[in-house]
């Protein structure tokens, strides 16, 4: 099993501003996989993050908007840029996907 | 293109009483189906999955599902529902190949148990 933290675990953001959400996994994995869970909503895949090269993202999500670090085997950061009202979501980190999710970041944008 | 189906957006049962939570998928292979929780304030566990072999699946909490291939169908079952079941649950389908599965989660069910 593995054991996924997450930081912030949740935030109050002004539009415009970013956020960088933290990823800590007990082990090392190969991929790390980030998703959105919007209010009242399934969650939807925002991109695939490899250790040592780029992350490759989901229909719908750009670099310039989510960007994506991966500097280890048990590292991630995703971050959230020039937030909006529409950015208010759950954001969750998951490996070995998909079994095991991170507790999830609560943000709400104002 | 795959999806998933949770007709029920809110389901209410009494604490002692059995559960039955409904998921459809559709998939033009053979599918790897999950169900995870999510209770209030958590991120998602996972509760089973079915890859192949027997249909029935047995989970963690007392829970067990089972695939219908004719009917397209997992659903997800517990005999006697505790309170501390009341929570999110989602249904998802991911493909069968490739070394990783990128699921495709259903909309979730609320469930809500009375005392």
């Amino acid at each position: 099993s593995a054991v996924i933290s997450q930081k912030p675990s949740r935030d109050i953001c002004q539009r415009g501003t970013s956020l960088t959400i933290q990823c800590q996994v007990d082990s090392q994995v190969t991929m790390m996989f980030w998703y959105r869970q919007q209010p009242g909503q399934s969650l939807t895949l925002i991109a695939t993050a490899n250790q040592g090269s780029e992350a490759t993202y989901e229909s719908g999500f750009v670099i310039d908007k989510f960007p994506i670090s991966r500097p280890n085997l048990t590292f991630s950061t995703l971050t959230v840029s020039n937030m909006s009202p529409e950015d208010s979501s759950i954001y969750l980190c998951s490996v070995n996907n998909p079994q095991y999710f991170g507790p999830g970041t609560r943000l709400l944008v104002l | 293109a795959q999806s998933v189906t949770q007709p029920d957006i809110h389901i209410t049962v009494s604490e002692g009483a059995s559960l039955e939570l409904r998921c459809n998928y559709s998939y033009g292979a053979t599918p790897y189906l999950f169900w995870y929780v999510q209770s209030p304030g958590q991120g998602l566990q996972l509760l089973l999955k079915y890859f192949s072999g027997d249909t029935l699946v047995q989970g963690i909490k007392g829970f067990e599902a089972e695939f219908k291939r004719s009917q397209s169908s997992f659903n997800l079952r517990k005999p006697s529902v505790h309170w501390s079941d009341a929570a999110e649950y989602f249904c998802a389908v991911g493909p069968s190949s490739g070394g990783s599965y990128i699921p495709t989660f259903g909309r979730g069910t609320s469930l809500i148990v009375h005392p």
